[in-house]
């Protein structure tokens, strides 16, 4: 599976659009890009895929370049509720695993 | 609908001693997936079971083992624990055909190896 690589932390303030990036310079062709968010305590929590192009939910834009080398993760105006550890995950749509790399901590201050 | 139960949420074993981590998924979902996370890293994938069979196994000691009942819940067995075990161990159910977004997890169970 694709290594990804994602900056550690991020801070940022309640009302601010925070965007995170992913490197993935070794995709395959199938892989697909998954996001989840992680509370403390909590387990880890589905928050978008994509493939290619812009893909948007209602929690968050997920936004992927023609080379797919990278994405990045747009959560618009966050809350504190919003203070987690996002995980970009790479791989094929129906793998039988998933692998987590460390993670961003994202810290939001009022 | 209930997610993915697990039980206990807490548990406190001294170095040497066997534990047993159970796991009861989504209603409908016939797979089960156990991972270990321990502080500040992600969580690593230990096992997968599909239908009771085991499916894929990540890079950890036979100390390390599980099962699936027909019922679908599942455990995880740790023998011989090493204070290195102590981690939050999660469980995630995936619905048949389900993919990477499939995945619910529940909130895991926190091991203390003292």
């Amino acid at each position: 599976l694709a290594k990804t690589t994602q900056p550690i932390s991020m801070d940022s303030y309640e009302g601010q659009e925070v965007n995170i990036t992913c490197s993935h310079n070794n995709i395959a062709t199938n892989d697909y890009i998954t996001w989840y968010q992680q509370f403390p305590s909590q387990g880890p929590r589905f928050i978008i895929q994509g493939y290619k192009t812009k893909v948007t939910n209602e929690v968050a834009s997920l936004f992927i370049p023609a080379d797919r080398k990278s994405s990045t993760l747009s959560l618009p105006r966050v809350s504190l509720s919003d203070t987690a550890v996002y995980y970009c995950l790479v791989g094929v749509d129906n793998t039988d695993k998933l692998i987590f790399g460390t993670g961003t901590r994202l810290q939001v201050f009022p | 609908d209930a997610g993915v139960t697990q039980s206990p949420t807490h548990l406190i074993k001294t170095r040497g001693q066997h534990v047993t981590l159970r796991c009861s998924p989504i209603s409908g979902h016939k797979s089960v997936s156990w991972y270990q996370q321990v502080l500040g890293q992600g969580p690593q994938f230990i096992f997968q079971y599909y239908e009771k069979e085991e499916r894929g196994r990540g890079n950890f000691p036979d100390r390390f083992s599980a099962r699936q009942f027909p019922n679908y819940s599942s455990e995880l067995n740790v023998n011989a624990l090493l204070l290195g075990d102590s981690a939050l161990y999660l469980c995630a159910s995936l619905a048949a055909g389900g993919f990477a977004y499939g995945y619910t997890f529940g909130s895991g169970t926190r091991l203390t190896v003292v």
